[in-house]
């Protein structure tokens, strides 16, 4: 029962650096979702997607690339990272496209550091 | 734009006793969801309850229930029973068909119990 798996689980970047964070899903969901988490803010979406191969942006796209190649990968790539990417990643899941009484299915998260 | 505020950074309570948490919400769409999720230390996003904004009754489950207010645009929790598991951080979500997908939270809230 692996649901939704995030690697890594921690990093520490340089300002500059690129780097991927993984997501996937063995739940053949079609829909996949990006936050991010920030002290006092919530979580915030970065992008989501509703199937293979279609990718939108979420309230904080920039500086993120996402692709959707299959249905059970949704990386999300920093071209370079900044200081203010610092923050808690997940990634999460639904059966269809974002239907609204849908449950999220939520990754353990990814805690990212740019120093 | 719709937002989710939820006005209480913390709370505490002793266990076995009853706590409510707040939150508050705008919008102008008449067709969405509510939602209370939970964050352990371990940081997964566990959903704890979920409400329909065109169903009066209040949903529950187990020592978990809501106090929708429609109109007052107002979704607060209420854990009876409090148990030292319980301790975490909540956000309260929203999420309608016009968005995505998209889930909209607050700020959260850092429950502690008190033995």
């Amino acid at each position: 029962n692996a649901g939704v798996t995030q690697t890594p689980k921690f990093q520490v970047l340089k300002t500059g650096q690129s780097m991927t964070l993984q997501c996937a899903q063995d739940m053949n969901h079609e829909y996949m979702s990006w936050y991010r988490q920030d002290p006092g803010m919530g979580l915030r979406l970065i992008h989501y997607s509703v199937g293979a191969g279609i990718t939108d942006q979420g309230e904080v796209p920039n500086g993120y690339n996402v692709s959707r190649s299959t249905t059970e990968d949704f990386p999300l790539r920093l071209l370079s990272a900044a200081p203010s990417q610092t923050s808690v990643y997940f990634c999460a899941s639904s059966l269809r496209g974002g239907a609204v009484w849908e449950k999220l299915f939520f990754g353990s998260g990814t805690q990212l550091s740019v120093l | 734009a719709q937002t989710v505020t939820q006005s209480q950074p913390e709370m505490s309570v002793q266990e076995a006793e009853t706590v409510t948490l707040s939150c508050t919400y705008d919008t102008s769409e008449s067709d969405y969801y509510l939602f209370w999720y939970k964050q352990p230390p371990s940081r997964q996003m566990i959903l704890v309850i979920r409400q329909e904004a065109y169903k009066q009754q209040n949903a529950t489950e187990n020592r978990f229930s809501v106090n929708f207010q429609k109109a007052a645009k107002s979704f607060s929790l209420k854990i009876s029973d409090s148990q030292l598991g319980d301790a975490a951080m909540y956000f309260c979500a929203y999420r309608s068909n016009n968005q995505g997908g998209k889930l909209i939270f607050g700020q959260g809230t850092e429950l502690s119990v008190k033995p």
